[in-house]
């Protein structure tokens, strides 16, 4: 187990199109996070699930935005009819139980230009 | 509201000297806080962490200062060296860590040889 991958790691859409990302976290990691980061900000927090279940999602999270994490395995957000203002990084991270003394591990990333 | 402010957008050292990076946060909840390092085009790695019972970790070049009545925690990088240069970001939790981090805006630093 390598870490946490993202896919894809670019995607470029029209205006009003969806697009769905993949996050697979580690493997013995229960928790999974979604933030989102645009320029000259930190990440923010959209959403966490534990195993199977949705436990928060952020205010940020409009109707327009889905997750999913089936069987507590990878996850999936969708963002239907994208707008400009959703281009941004979207990152995953997964964690144990707990933040704790080792955080969250962190994948690459997403990096979506809606056109 | 941001509960969690760096203010320094960016700081410049030279190689060898420390490099200081402060934090300041408003939710007297949080009770774990965290550093990340970011390189370009990479997701956020973790670095250091401290929970509210200690006012200190260290862990070799790096060690987090917490002073819990003034909310501020602070970073201190010694010796600072080129590999260093990233964007730093704070983070902290609440409920022993078990609330999902929110994060700072961040600071550049730039480690100039």
């Amino acid at each position: 187990d390598t870490g946490v991958s993202q896919d894809p790691r670019h995607k470029i859409t029209k205006r009003g199109q969806n697009v769905t990302f993949r996050c697979d976290p580690i493997s013995e990691h229960n928790r999974l996070y979604w933030y989102r980061q645009t320029l000259g900000q930190g990440p923010e927090f959209l959403t966490y699930f534990q195993n199977e279940a949705q436990l928060e999602k952020s205010r940020l999270l409009s109707d327009r935005f889905s997750a999913e994490r089936p069987k507590g395995s990878f996850s999936t957000l969708e963002i239907q009819r994208t707008e400009q203002g959703d281009s941004a990084m979207y990152l995953c991270a997964s964690s144990l139980e707990r933040a704790g003394n080792y955080g969250y591990t962190f994948g690459s990333g997403t990096r979506l230009t809606v056109v | 509201d941001q509960q969690v402010k760096q203010n320094s957008p960016s700081l410049s050292v030279q190689e060898g000297r420390i490099s200081i990076l402060n934090c300041d946060y408003t939710n007297s909840m949080f009770d774990y806080f965290l550093w990340y390092k970011k390189y370009p085009a990479e997701g956020p790695t973790f670095l250091i962490s401290i929970s509210s019972i200690k006012d200190k970790n260290e862990d070799g070049r790096f060690t987090v200062f917490l002073n819990k009545s003034a909310k501020h925690l602070s970073l201190h990088i010694v010796p600072s060296q080129p590999g260093d240069s990233a964007v730093y970001f704070c983070a902290a939790s609440a409920w022993v860590g078990n609330t999902p981090l929110v994060f700072g805006k961040g600071t550049r630093l730039s480690v100039i040889a």
